[in-house]
């Protein structure tokens, strides 16, 4: 079935730091990426997606690229603020896993003033 | 749109108990999704349903476990004889299936098992 590893936790970075958090997949046929963020005592929030390779998906200051050929879709922002602070996870959806998502582990960011 | 809502949003409960937890999707989706999450876990995939039909399953669904979506609103959750290891904040999702569709899932606040 399909699989997604992310980068351990948890990140610590001060206000204004460059953030990368990595995620890597295996997955058959054609899987969508996703970012979900879950800010302390809420539930998960879309953050963005990417449909096809090479798409570029981005929302508040936030960036990721849908490589097919490293089968990767790394979150980047490059600037991170206190208000970040929260856990991120790289989600999968198709490939063989059909519609259901599934889930990397999840990385705890704190961003320090 | 007043998002996807779960309730109750805690429950306590003792070992070999039946527990029952609802969840009502944004109101023009027609696929409803179950997730499991435990501690520093992501979520883990246990079934949806697309409009009334229960579609997919996981393996991790036991046969403790039965989800229902009988008009295809709302959906419930249930699970027979409690035990520890239930203990996990359960997910609701939604979506909306079909021609030009975005498919992208919308979660709910979750429910908080803990099994004593």
């Amino acid at each position: 079935g399909d699989s997604v590893t992310q980068m351990e936790g948890p990140v610590t970075l001060s206000e204004e730091a460059f953030l990368t958090i990595n995620c890597t997949y295996t997955a058959t046929g054609y899987p969508s990426p996703f970012w979900y963020v879950q800010y302390p005592g809420e539930g998960l929030q879309l953050l963005l997606k990417a449909t096809k390779a090479d798409d570029k998906g981005s929302n508040k200051g936030f960036e990721a690229t849908y490589r097919k050929e490293t089968t990767s879709f790394h979150l980047e922002k490059g600037s991170v603020q206190v208000s970040d602070s929260a856990v991120y996870f790289c989600a999968l959806r198709g490939g063989t896993s059909g519609s259901r998502l599934t889930f990397g582990e999840g990385t705890q960011l704190t961003v320090n003033p | 749109d007043t998002g996807v809502s779960q309730n109750p949003r805690h429950k306590i409960t003792k070992r070999g108990q039946n527990v029952t937890f609802r969840c009502d999707p944004i109101s023009e989706h027609n696929r409803l999704y179950w997730y499991r999450q435990t501690l520093g876990q992501g979520p883990e995939f246990l079934t949806y349903f697309q409009n009334e039909a229960q579609l997919e399953k996981s393996r991790l669904l036991s046969d403790r476990f039965s989800a229902e979506r009988p008009k295809g609103s709302f959906s419930t959750l249930e699970i027979q004889r409690t035990e520890q290891g239930d203990s996990a904040m359960y997910l609701c999702a939604s979506s909306l299936a079909g021609r030009g569709s975005s498919y992208e899932q919308y979660f709910g606040p979750g429910t908080r098992l803990t099994v004593t």
